[in-house]
């Protein structure tokens, strides 16, 4: 299995630029989350999706961010227009979304983002 | 709600000696479920052990255990032999396994290994 992967590994932007992020998760997981990895923050779940339909966007900052799930081996978030303070590492997982391991999220490698 | 606390922001250990890094979490839940997450230089989380609260038994990986007291609300990882490898940022996390599968994540614990 090649594990969950996310695209681009790295990303430099300029502030006001549209920034997408994307993910592939494990194939059969049918749950997949979105993390931001700061510094100051730690990690936060922006996202939930479960069977391609989000069902906890509290975690989203602001209008700013969106995230899509058009099926079920793609996820992407996007941020319109970007600004210095995303800047952060962007995690993707998937978890098996039933049966025995329902509850182990696998992590992707993760994208780091800078925006200047 | 639930909380998940790491004391210990960082430590340090000789290599193949033991250290044990402590995690504590508040919930009124009976059932859940507690992890172990190992984040290296690589960015890359990586699962290390996890432990299912109905179960009495601690869980055990290799190198890696836990001491899983449910009554003090406390799941510190024990690292055997410690190993230059193990050099890592370790998360500690809780997850309710209803409803929405979110994991509650602790700050972390940046745990050195040295030569």
């Amino acid at each position: 299995d090649a594990g969950v992967i996310q695209s681009p590994r790295h990303e430099v932007t300029e502030m006001g630029q549209e920034v997408t992020l994307r993910c592939k998760p494990i194939s059969g997981h049918n749950s997949l989350f979105w993390y931001r990895q700061t510094m100051m923050r730690g990690l936060e779940l922006l996202i939930y999706f479960n069977n391609n339909v989000p069902i906890d966007d509290s975690g989203m900052p602001e209008d700013r961010f969106s995230a899509k799930m058009p099926n079920a081996s793609f996820s992407t978030l996007k941020i319109q227009p970007s600004e210095p303070r995303d800047s952060a590492v962007y995690f993707c997982a998937s978890s098996p979304g039933g049966g025995q391991y329902t509850d182990t999220q696998y992590f992707g490698p993760g994208t780091r983002l800078t925006v200047l | 709600a639930q909380t998940v606390t790491q004391s210990q922001p960082e430590m340090s250990v000789q290599e193949a000696e033991t250290v044990t890094l402590s995690c504590t979490y508040d919930t009124s839940e009976n059932n859940y479920y507690l992890f172990w997450y190992k984040q290296p230089p690589s960015r890359q989380m990586i699962l290390v052990i996890r432990q299912e609260a109905y179960k009495q038994q601690n869980a055990t990986e290799n190198r890696f255990s836990v001491n899983f007291q449910k009554a003090a609300k406390s799941f510190s990882l024990k690292i055997s032999d410690s190993q230059l490898g193990d050099t890592a940022m370790y998360f500690c996390a809780f997850m309710k396994p209803s409803g929405t599968y979110k994991y509650i994540f602790g700050t972390g614990t940046r745990l050195k290994v040295l030569a």
